[in-house]
C-alpha cells in the first residue's frame, strides 16, 4: 500500500533555530513530491515540487531536498510566521493527478 | 495572481439533506479534484476529473457523491444524503495537467458540518 509518513508531528523551535522535516514514502510510481504548507482553518498552500532523487528547490528560509526514499524540509532561521502544518504528498504514476498525504508537521516558532 | 475560489466558506446541513459545494479553478487550468480533510487527520483524495470525466475516484467517492462542470468555470461536487462522517473540510484544486510537472493549487476550502 502507498504510504507518506511525515516526522517529527510536532516540532517546537526559538526564532533563529534551524531544523528539518522529515518525508518518507514508500510508493509504487513515484512522479513528484509536493511540500504544501498548511495555516489552521485554510487550504494546503503550494511551496515546492521535487521530481528526481538529489534535486532541490529553495525559496526564503525553506529548503527541499529528495532521495529515492525520502524528502526533506530544512527551515533556516525560522522566524514565527514560518509557524504552520508542513504536508508532504506523492503524485503517483497514474496521470490522473490524485495526490497521497502523509498527516504533516506542525511547526511552532517561538520569538 | 489566479486563485481557486470555493463557496460557501461553511455549510451547516441535517443528516440526509442534498448539499452543493462549488468551486471555480484556475481558469487556464484543465484537471479538477475535490480532497476532504476530517479535523486533525490527512488530507484525503476523492476524486480527480478531466475532459468532462472522471479520471480516479477514491473508495470514499461513492454513489452518494458527484462531480459535474455545469459551465465553463465551475466544478462542483453533490453529496446526495449527507451523512455525520461527512463531516469535513472540503477543498477543491486544480492543475494544467495531471502529470508530475504540474502543481496542483488548493482553494480555501468549504467546512461541512453535518448534524
Amino acid at each position: 500500500e502507498d504510504q507518506v509518513t511525515q516526522s517529527p508531528e510536532a516540532l517546537r523551535l526559538q526564532e533563529g533555530e534551524s531544523s528539518s522535516l522529515n518525508c518518507s514514502y514508500t510508493v509504487s510510481g513515484l512522479r513528484g513530491l509536493f511540500w504544501y504548507r498548511q495555516d489552521p482553518g485554510k487550504g494546503p498552500e503550494f511551496l515546492f515540487t521535487l521530481y528526481s532523487a538529489g534535486e532541490e528547490k529553495e525559496k526564503e528560509r525553506l529548503k527541499a531536498t529528495l532521495t529515492k526514499k525520502e524528502s526533506f524540509l530544512h527551515i533556516t532561521a525560522p522566524k514565527p510566521e514560518d509557524s504552520a502544518t508542513y504536508l508532504c504528498a506523492h503524485l503517483l504514476a497514474s496521470n490522473t493527478g490524485k495526490l497521497i498525504f502523509g498527516q504533516g508537521t506542525t511547526l511552532q516558532v517561538k520569538p | 495572481e489566479p486563485e481557486v475560489t470555493q463557496t460557501p466558506s461553511h455549510q451547516v446541513t441535517q443528516m440526509g439533506q442534498e448539499v452543493i459545494l462549488r468551486c471555480v479553478p484556475i481558469s487556464n487550468h484543465l484537471y479538477f479534484y475535490w480532497y476532504r480533510q476530517i479535523l486533525g487527520q490527512k488530507v484525503e483524495f476523492l476524486v480527480s476529473f478531466y475532459n468532462n470525466e472522471i479520471s480516479e475516484k477514491s473508495e470514499i467517492f461513492d454513489d452518494q457523491f458527484s462531480v459535474e462542470r455545469p459551465d465553463g468555470s465551475n466544478f462542483t461536487l453533490k453529496i446526495r444524503s449527507t451523512k455525520l462522517e461527512d463531516s469535513a473540510m472540503y477543498f477543491c484544486a486544480s492543475s494544467q495537467t495531471g502529470q508530475s510537472y504540474s502543481e496542483q493549487y488548493f482553494g480555501p476550502g468549504t467546512r461541512l458540518t453535518v448534524t
